[in-house]
């Protein structure tokens, strides 16, 4: 079965520091991975998604994601945090053609100004 | 609007009641899907529609889930004899068929049941 595991649960720091949250999946065929966010007071949304290629993805807001097949991997980075990314964080994979996305648990982001 | 919209967007019920949560989603959306979060959680799968056919079902909790989605367009997420353990953030999401994972959340139906 798919599944989704992200280690951080609440991550606190401060402007203009570097970003990195863990995501690792588990899933034995060809997986489409995504990051979504959800800011405070909003609904979800996509970040960014890999469905194949450069395994180096970019998405929105300065945020890019490398996925690492070897490691099962697909870690969310920003070089520098801005107070406006204070939200929630999801990893989520699906797998072959299926639209089913599994989530993770999330990742509880607050930046302080 | 341009968005997908859920209704009510607070529910309190008492433990026994029955409940409908309302999906409106994006015009030309095929594919429907709604997902159940607990707080602290990520958001579960509950099930998944492509037009009104429902292919994926294997998330509901209980038989006492239903959804449907009669004319490919509005669905409804019914809850019967509603249980403590179903309070949670009900959410509704659509795609494009050709686009997957690329889901469009509504904001949630919050369920409280006392």
């Amino acid at each position: 079965a798919q599944s989704v595991s992200q280690h951080n649960h609440h991550v606190i720091l401060s402007e203009a520091a570097s970003l990195e949250l863990g995501c690792n999946y588990s899933y034995g065929g060809t997986v489409n991975l995504f990051w979504y966010v959800q800011y405070p007071g909003q609904h979800l949304q996509l970040l960014l998604k890999y469905f194949s290629g450069d395994p180096l993805v970019k998405g929105i807001k300065g945020f890019e994601a490398e996925f690492i097949k070897s490691k099962f991997s697909f870690n969310l980075r920003k070089p520098s945090v801005q107070w406006s990314d204070t939200a929630e964080y999801f990893c989520a994979v699906s797998g072959g053609a299926t639209n089913k996305l599994i989530f993770g648990t999330g990742t509880l982001l607050a930046v302080q100004p | 609007g341009a968005g997908v919209s859920q209704s009510p967007r607070y529910k309190v019920a008492k433990r026994g009641q029955d409940v409908a949560l309302r999906c409106d989603p994006i015009s030309g959306h095929v594919s429907l899907f709604w997902y159940q979060q607990a707080l602290g959680q990520g958001p579960e799968f509950l099930t998944y529609f492509q037009n009104e056919a429902q292919l994926d079902k294997s998330g509901l909790p209980s038989d006492r889930f239903f959804a449907e989605r009669p004319e490919g367009s509005v669905s409804t997420l019914k809850i019967q004899r509603t249980q403590q353990e179903d309070s949670a953030v009900y959410l509704c999401a659509s795609s494009l068929r050709w686009t997957p994972g690329e889901l469009f959340f509504g904001e949630g139906s919050r369920l409280t049941v006392l």
